[in-house]
């Protein structure tokens, strides 16, 4: 089956700590996104790869950071840099990133991210 | 102002029932929409691109209006299955790509 797989679903990060979440893919898909997700808001864009060994940042990339380095992966690292990290991370792909009406982004199941 | 905006409800309705949600943008450079359904601590999904002649699936329709920019989504003869968050999204191609998620509209459909 194709799809996209986050892992974990539940991750606790002590104060200082790094923690990565994963985000897999096996719909050849060469967009890659991160968003954010907090109550009674929409989602917010963290990171974003168009393409291995290349992203950007999105609107909240402080506190965060990303690798491409195979198509199928693009990790995400919350760094102690990140004051508030309680949130439900949602890891999405695209076909590609131009916004043609076909190329709608399909999300992970997302991981919840509590610090302790 | 938002980009995009939405009721965030909740709308409660009954089973059979007929119910609209509208949807705002700001930005005149968008280019494409979308409606997503996203169920309680789960991930939003895909339910329906907009296109501009109105499209319709199933007991689903949405409309386009770009003069007044707005989208909408009717859904017919509500089901308990369709209680969910439904997100409207946008894509803006304004010499870079963005796509802008709305908050949400909480919909409970009961028996």
């Amino acid at each position: 089956d194709g799809g996209i797989t986050q892992s974990p679903k539940y991750l606790f990060r002590k104060e200082g700590q790094n923690v990565t979440l994963s985000c897999e893919q096996n719909l050849n898909h060469d967009a890659m996104y991160w968003y954010r997700q907090d109550p009674g808001q929409g989602l917010r864009l963290i990171y974003y790869s168009q393409i291995v060994n290349d992203f950007q940042k999105g609107d909240i990339a402080e506190g965060y950071s990303v690798s491409r380095e195979k198509k199928e992966s693009f990790p995400l690292t919350v760094t102690s840099a990140q004051k508030n990290p309680t949130a439900f991370y949602l890891c999405a792909s695209s076909i590609s990133r131009s916004g043609r009406p076909q190329e709608t982004q399909y999300f992970g199941p997302g991981t919840r991210l509590l610090v302790l | 102002r938002k980009e995009v905006e939405q009721d965030p409800g909740p709308f409660n309705v009954p089973e059979g029932a007929t119910v609209a949600f509208n949807c705002t943008y700001s930005n005149s450079a968008s280019q494409s929409f979308f409606w997503y359904r996203q169920d309680c601590r789960k991930e939003p999904k895909l339910l329906m691109s907009v296109y501009s002649s109105g499209n319709e699936d199933g007991r689903f329709t949405a409309q386009l209006n770009r003069a007044s920019q707005y989208i909408s989504l009717l859904i017919r003869d509500s089901k308990l299955s369709d209680s969910a968050t439904y997100l409207c999204v946008v894509n803006l191609n304004t010499g870079g790509f963005k796509t802008i998620f709305g908050a949400g509209t909480r919909l409970f459909v009961k028996a």
